[in-house]
């Protein structure tokens, strides 16, 4: 089966840098993705790492390390609207298996 | 292009009784996924459903069964409610040849309370 860890909450202020971290077990890696979700709302895609290293869209980056099964989330130049809850989620032995979530992170920004 | 839609986007139910949800995928998308995300918690998966077939199926019980339609629309069904059903459900679209990403693709989904 997967399970992944990551931290029940993140507090930052405005403008500042957030990293939350992700850590996997699971028994086949697809790679690890993304999500992020306004109270309520629907979870939309973030980001997607399929290989080591960071991929950058925008404010957001991501890092994958498959060696350590660990990943993280990297937020900068923080703005009001990014608080919501962030997921990480892996897909197991192969392409087109269901995506597994985390707990997710809860992110505030203040002011 | 619409989105994910799900319907009923609310309701209430009591123990004991059975519901339905709904879901139409997003245009173009052949996947459908369900899950239950409970107050806190994070998306756990329910099942998948690709050519009218449950192709995947996470740790539910059998109260729980789905159904997927020639449309690719796809319904949900839980038997028996209980109270630690009540949950907000989640549908989800993607393309079965999307590859590695295979980006979800959420509707806002149906908020169940069982009393």
């Amino acid at each position: 089966g997967q399970s992944l860890e990551q931290p029940s909450e993140v507090t930052a202020v405005e403008g500042a840098i957030v990293q939350i971290n992700c850590t996997y077990q699971t028994s086949g890696f697809y790679g690890l993705s993304w999500y992020q979700q306004h109270d309520g709302g629907a979870p939309t895609f973030l980001s997607y790492n399929a290989l080591d290293g960071l991929e950058e869209t925008g404010r957001f980056s991501s890092f994958l390390s498959r060696s350590d099964s660990y990943g993280y989330l990297l937020l900068q130049e923080l703005q009001m609207k990014d608080s919501a809850s962030y997921f990480c989620a892996v897909r197991g032995w192969q392409a087109g298996t269901a995506l597994i979530f985390g707990k997710g992170t809860t992110l505030s920004v203040s002011s | 292009d619409a989105g994910v839609t799900q319907s009923p986007t609310h309701l209430i139910k009591t123990r004991g009784q059975q519901v339905t949800l709904r879901c139409s995928p997003k245009s173009g998308h052949d996947t459908v996924s369900w899950y239950q995300q409970a107050l806190g918690q994070g998306p756990q998966f329910i099942f998948q459903y690709y050519e009218e077939e449950e192709r995947q199926r996470g740790n539910f019980p059998d109260r729980f069964s789905g159904h997927q339609f020639p449309n690719y629309s796809s319904e949900l069904n839980v038997n028996a409610l209980l109270l630690g059903d009540s949950a907000l459900y989640l549908c989800a679209s993607s393309l079965a040849s999307g590859g590695g990403i295979g980006e979800l693709f959420f509707g806002e989904g149906s908020r169940l309370t069982v009393l």
